[in-house]
């Protein structure tokens, strides 16, 4: 079965220094996500991507972060300067098609900044 | 802004009883409501979705309500089993949202056998 997936699985750094998260959506799926888990808290919404470009993006997808899909098959999302408060799980998804359906989470990257 | 509430952290009930789960939210109903599973450390597995003009939805074991009117929907988790034991997450699909969903914080499901 189709499935997406997350690379690193826990990804550690220091404060101020720049991560890159990495995803491979389902094949045929046209929208992607990230969104992200603090401990003990709700899953937010980060930004979507549709088309080559960011669709939509909450107030947290600030300057610090930027997306990317490089090559047709992977989803970036890259976070500058990290701070202590980024420390989360980091979830990728993506949806085959426009309006109601299902959206597909990868297993998640846990971001640890010391 | 838009806000959900799953009615309680935590929930135990014993093996074969129903379990009965409540979101509710505020302001404009949502598109399709959903709900997903999440288990420790893993991403939200999707389980149902319900339609805006939809009452009910069914599949295998599972039960979806939506009430508009209330702004309410109950998930409900029939002949339960200590497998079910997950975190449930309600989520709202808006519309003119580019399908970014609107997650409530769960209720974690415990089954005892």
């Amino acid at each position: 079965e189709p499935e997406v997936t997350q690379t690193p699985s826990h990804q550690v750094t220091q404060m101020g220094q720049e991560v890159i998260l990495r995803c491979v959506p389902i094949s045929n799926h046209l929208y992607f996500y990230w969104y992200r888990q603090i401990l003990g808290q709700k899953v937010e919404f980060l930004v979507s991507f549709y088309n080559n470009e960011i669709s939509e993006k909450s107030e947290i997808f600030d300057d610090q972060f930027s997306v990317e899909r490089p090559d047709g098959s992977n989803f970036t999302l890259k976070i500058r300067s990290t701070k202590l408060e980024d420390s989360a799980m980091y979830f990728c998804a993506s949806r085959e098609r426009e309006g109601g359906n299902e959206q597909f989470f990868g297993p998640g990257t846990r971001l640890t900044v010391l | 802004s838009q806000k959900i509430e799953q009615n309680s952290e935590a929930l135990n009930i014993q093996e074969g009883k129903t379990a009965t789960l409540t979101c509710n939210y505020t302001n404009y109903s949502p598109a399709y409501l959903q709900w997903y599973r999440q288990d420790p450390g893993r991403g939200p597995v999707f389980l149902l979705l319900i339609r805006e003009n939809e009452k009910e939805k069914r599949k295998e074991r599972l039960k979806v309500t939506f009430d508009t009117t209330l702004k309410q929907s109950l998930f409900h988790i029939t002949a339960s089993q200590p497998a079910d034991s997950a975190t449930y997450l309600c989520a709202l699909d808006m519309w003119g949202s580019q399908g970014n969903l609107i997650f409530g914080k769960g209720t974690k499901l415990s089954v005892k056998p």
